[in-house]
């Protein structure tokens, strides 16, 4: 079964204070792995997109890595609107299920000043 | 360029009512993803749409139906809601289903069921 595991579940940050969220995956014939970033009540808002080992995506101060078996999510010295939750996704390669996305619950950031 | 519209954004609805939420996707997309998230929990898919017919349908029962219309908008049926039926539910537009395409999310619909 295809399954999406996320941690830390939550994490708190002081403002400048580097970390990394980790998401690994089990499913067959990975297409994609992606990540958004959800703020409360609101819906999930793109990040990255990774499709192969050893490709990395910047923007801004998140740098997303990935492996065969997982992905990290680097946040370089965090600012407290960086606060939110972090969702990854997959999407697998298998005729019946290809296009779906597959989530994690998530890690909730808090970056504090 | 207009991103993923989605209405109501709240709805409040009593246990065995019928509710319909619509989608309009961003500008370019033919494509429709449906997706179920409970409080502190992933996105859950439902249902994808493409050139009007359903292409996926993932873990639900026959209560959800969904449809898709010539202009490529959607619209997400429930029938006789449930309590556990409350939750945010995001509509997602992408262009075509090679199954690697990037999937663009609206603010969703909050549903809650009493």
């Amino acid at each position: 079964e295809d399954q999406v595991t996320q941690s830390p579940e939550a994490l708190r940050l002081q403002e400048g204070e580097s970390s990394s969220l980790n998401c690994s995956y089990t499913v067959s014939g990975l297409r994609g792995l992606f990540w958004y970033r959800q703020d409360p009540g609101k819906g999930p808002e793109f990040l990255f997109t990774l499709y192969s080992a050893g490709e990395e995506k910047e923007k801004e101060r998140l740098k997303a890595t990935l492996t065969k078996k997982e992905s990290f999510l680097h946040i370089t010295a965090p600012k407290p609107e960086d606060s939110a939750t972090y969702l990854c996704a997959v999407q697998a390669g298998r005729g019946s299920t290809l296009g779906r996305l597959y989530f994690g619950r998530g890690t909730q950031l808090t970056v504090w000043p | 360029d207009a991103g993923v519209t989605q209405s109501p954004t709240h709805l409040i609805k009593t246990r065995g009512q019928q509710v319909t939420l619509r989608c309009s996707p961003k500008s370019g997309h033919d494509t429709v993803s449906w997706y179920q998230q409970a409080l502190g929990q992933g996105p859950q898919f439902i249902f994808q749409y493409y050139e009007e017919e359903e292409r996926q349908r993932g873990n639900f029962p026959d209560r959800f139906s969904g449809h898709q219309f010539p202009n490529y908008s959607s619209e997400l049926n429930v029938n006789a809601l449930l309590l556990g039926d409350s939750a945010l539910y995001l509509c997602a537009s992408s262009l075509g289903t090679s199954g690697s395409e990037t999937q663009y999310f609206g603010p969703g619909t909050r549903l809650l069921v009493l």
